[in-house]
């Protein structure tokens, strides 16, 4: 079974607009960490966002935001007020492992394009 | 601009050949791991160096191997190149012990193409 699904492989937005990109994983561990980077054209995976499993508040960073629904393993990113310099892949992963060891699932991703 | 480096950038091997991919860890950080993303996919874990050891590895054959240097610098080698292999690599950095938000920071990669 897949760790992380993302099901949408592409988005458009409206500039200005707020969009919700989808993820849902699994998991029979108690503690893990949830994820969400995006990657543009260069290739370079840049971290956005972070919500731990014991996290009962949905975890925020400026424009990003994280709805984590735990009993439906879904971890969702919403990007409010979109930009065009948001145009890229975006990624969610899970992070499992214990002590020294972390292993990071990732989803196919989703390619969000914010039109003007 | 996470502080991870990694060279070279672009390279083109034939298949069969061997190759060498570098990765300079961010300042402080002490655990490694590398990351293979063909194209269309997302990243799929290879292996984790911590202390200059693996200590985890994900499904990926023997030919694939790596170092990780007592400055915590790293190396991943591919043996007998297949076309398959042809991807972007990516190397990832961490603090080992750190345990809320225990992101990984990744450099630019290393985009290989085997002919």
């Amino acid at each position: 079974a897949q760790k992380i699904t993302q099901t949408q492989p592409g988005m458009f937005v409206q500039e200005k607009e707020a969009v919700t990109l989808d993820c849902t994983y699994d998991t029979s561990d108690q503690s893990y960490g949830l994820f969400w980077y995006k990657q543009p054209s260069s290739g370079e995976m840049i971290f956005l966002i972070y919500q731990g499993s014991y996290d009962e508040q949905n975890a925020t960073e400026g424009r990003y935001s994280l709805n984590f629904q735990k009993a439906r393993k879904s971890a969702n990113l919403v990007i409010s007020a979109s930009q065009l310099g948001d145009s890229a892949m975006y990624f969610c992963a899970m992070r499992e492992g214990q002590g020294n060891f972390n292993k990071f699932y990732f989803g196919s991703g989703t390619k969000l394009n914010v039109k003007p | 601009e996470t502080g991870v480096t990694q060279s070279p950038t672009h390279l083109i091997k034939t298949r069969g050949q061997q190759v060498t991919l570098r990765c300079s860890s961010q300042s402080g950080h002490n655990t490694v791991s590398w990351y293979q993303q063909a194209l269309g996919q997302g990243p799929q874990f290879i292996f984790q160096y911590y202390r200059e050891e693996e200590n985890g590895r994900g499904n990926f054959p023997p030919r694939f191997s790596g170092l990780q240097f007592p400055n915590y610098s790293s190396e991943l080698n591919v043996n007998a190149l297949e076309l398959d292999d042809s991807a972007l690599y990516l190397c990832a950095s961490s603090r080992a012990g750190q345990v809320s938000g225990n992101t990984i920071y990744f450099g630019e990669g290393s985009w290989l193409t085997v002919v």
